[in-house]
C-alpha cells in the first residue's frame, strides 16, 4: 500500500493475555519505529529498526515488550502478560533511511485496551 | 539530551484569527525540528520540518514555522484559522548528523477553533 499499515486497529485484551501488533511499512523504507502514545500524551519512543537490525530498544518499558522485523519489512510488536498500564495507542512509523532529517510516516495506530 | 516543550496543552482561537502554537527545544547540536498534526483516531501527519535550509518554513494547509536559534524556539503559526484546523499538534526534535534517529515529541497542544 501507499502508507504505513497497522493491524489490528483496535484490540481489547484481558489482563495477562499476550498480544501481537503488526506493522507494514512503506515499501522500500529502511527505518522503522515503534512509539507508544498514552491518552493525552505525545508519542514516546519504544524501538528502532534499520532493515532487520534492531538498533535501539531503549524505550521498551519492560521485558514483556518484544519487537522484531525478521526480513526487514513487516514488523511485529509483542506484549506478553498485558497489564492495564499497557493500554495505549501503539504507533508504527517508517522512513526512507536513517537520516534523522527524513520525514517519518506514521500509521493510524493500534489502540490497545487492557481490561 | 534532547527535549521539547510545548507551552499550552489547549489553545482556543476564533475562526479567522491567528493561530500560534509554541514549541521550545533543547538540543546539544543544531537539531531537525518537525510539526505534526493528529486528527481524532488517526496517526500523525507531517505539517512541516526544519532541516537547516531557510529558517522560515512553510508547510501544508497554510501553516508555517520559524526556527529561532537564539530563542531555541520553533513556533507554529497560521494567519487565519479554519474550523478544519481543530486537532492535536505535536512538535518534535531530532539530532542531526550524529547517527541518532530518535524523534522526541512534545506532549501536544489541542487546538480548538470557535465559530
Amino acid at each position: 500500500g501507499a502508507g504505513v499499515s497497522q493491524s489490528p486497529r483496535y484490540k481489547v485484551a484481558k489482563r495477562g493475555q499476550d498480544v501481537a501488533l503488526r506493522c507494514d511499512p512503506i515499501s522500500g523504507h529502511v527505518s522503522l519505529f515503534w512509539y507508544q502514545q498514552a491518552l493525552g500524551q505525545g508519542p514516546e519512543f519504544l524501538t528502532y529498526f534499520q532493515n532487520e537490525a534492531q538498533l535501539d530498544k531503549s524505550g521498551l518499558p519492560s521485558d514483556r515488550f518484544f519487537a522484531e522485523r525478521p526480513e526487514g519489512s513487516v514488523s511485529t510488536l509483542k506484549i506478553q502478560r498485558t497489564q492495564q498500564e499497557d493500554s495505549a495507542v501503539y504507533l508504527c512509523a517508517s522512513s526512507l533511511d536513517r537520516d534523522s532529517g527524513n520525514t517519518i510516516y506514521f500509521g493510524e495506530g493500534s489502540w490497545l485496551t487492557v481490561v | 539530551a534532547q527535549s521539547v516543550t510545548q507551552l499550552g496543552s489547549h489553545v482556543s482561537v476564533s475562526e479567522g484569527a491567528l493561530v500560534l502554537l509554541r514549541c521550545n527545544y533543547s538540543s546539544s547540536v543544531p537539531p531537525y525540528l518537525f510539526w505534526y498534526v493528529q486528527y481524532p483516531n488517526q496517526g500523525l501527519q507531517l505539517l512541516l520540518k526544519y532541516t537547516s535550509a531557510a529558517t522560515l518554513v512553510k508547510g501544508i494547509n497554510g501553516f508555517e514555522a520559524e526556527f529561532k536559534k537564539s530563542e531555541t524556539s520553533f513556533h507554529l503559526t497560521k494567519p487565519s484559522a479554519h474550523m478544519s484546523d481543530a486537532a492535536e499538534y505535536f512538535c518534535a526534535v531530532s539530532d542531526r548528523g550524529s547517527g541518532t534517529y530518535k524523534y522526541i515529541f512534545g506532549t501536544g497542544t489541542r487546538l480548538k477553533v470557535l465559530a
